[in-house]
């Protein structure tokens, strides 16, 4: 079954304390991207990668860090976190090679509380 | 990616047609017209896409004016299920590098 999958789905943690969001697509999709959903701000994009080892920053990139070694995963990192990156994160691929649609396709989502 | 404008809200009634409006005043030749939807806190869904003409799929009608400068998304026959936020963004479409803004959106409810 095509999908994003998204590890963990649920995560409490303290400040400080690094973590990694992972994500992977299993359709060899080129650009893969990761969003944040607060209450009354919308879906804001952190960082999008437009292929392996090419990354950029999105609107709000401040305290995250992303790789991209392999075009499957696109893993996202929270060196030292903080109780404003409480959120709930969201993952996306979309295919860039010829015939692609733009559909992006969305992961379930990851909710990380930090205390 | 030019920048869309929505209501924040809106109600319908079920079994009638849902028309959630989207200006994107802004928009370039190359640019589309995406919608997505969001049900409660589960991953955005694609809903369609078009470029200047009118498209229809399963789930929905996209109206595009002449001039670009606008859309209307049509839910012919909202059921309750279609309650969630919206989303109406541009881009353009291949591989030159963009950031995609989802906004607010327009939180539609469909009432009994």
């Amino acid at each position: 079954e095509a999908q994003v999958t998204q590890n963990p789905r649920y995560l409490i943690t303290v400040t400080g304390k690094k973590l990694t969001v992972t994500c992977s697509q299993n359709m060899n999709h080129e650009y893969m991207s990761w969003y944040r959903q607060d209450p009354g701000l919308g879906l804001r994009q952190i960082y999008y990668s437009m292929n392996v080892e090419v990354t950029d920053k999105g609107d709000v990139p401040e305290g995250y860090k992303v790789s991209r070694k392999e075009k499957r995963n696109f893993p996202l990192i929270l060196e030292s976190p903080s109780p404003n990156q409480t959120s709930l994160y969201f993952c996306a691929s979309t295919p860039l090679a010829g015939g692609a649609t733009g559909e992006l396709f969305f992961g379930e989502g990851s909710r990380l509380t930090v205390l | 990616d030019a920048k869309t404008t929505q209501p924040p809200s809106m109600d319908c009634a079920e079994g009638r047609a849902a028309n959630l409006p989207c200006n994107h005043s802004t928009i370039s030749g190359n640019e589309y017209v995406y919608w997505y939807r969001q049900i409660h806190s589960q991953g955005p869904q694609y809903i369609i896409h078009g470029l200047k003409n009118n498209e229809t799929n399963e789930m929905a009608s996209l109206i595009i004016t002449e001039d670009r400068k606008s859309s209307t998304l049509i839910l012919p026959h909202a059921t309750l299920r279609d309650t969630a936020v919206y989303y109406c963004i541009v881009r353009v479409l291949g591989n030159s590098g963009y950031a995609l803004n989802f906004g607010k959106g327009t939180s539609l409810l469909v009432t009994p």
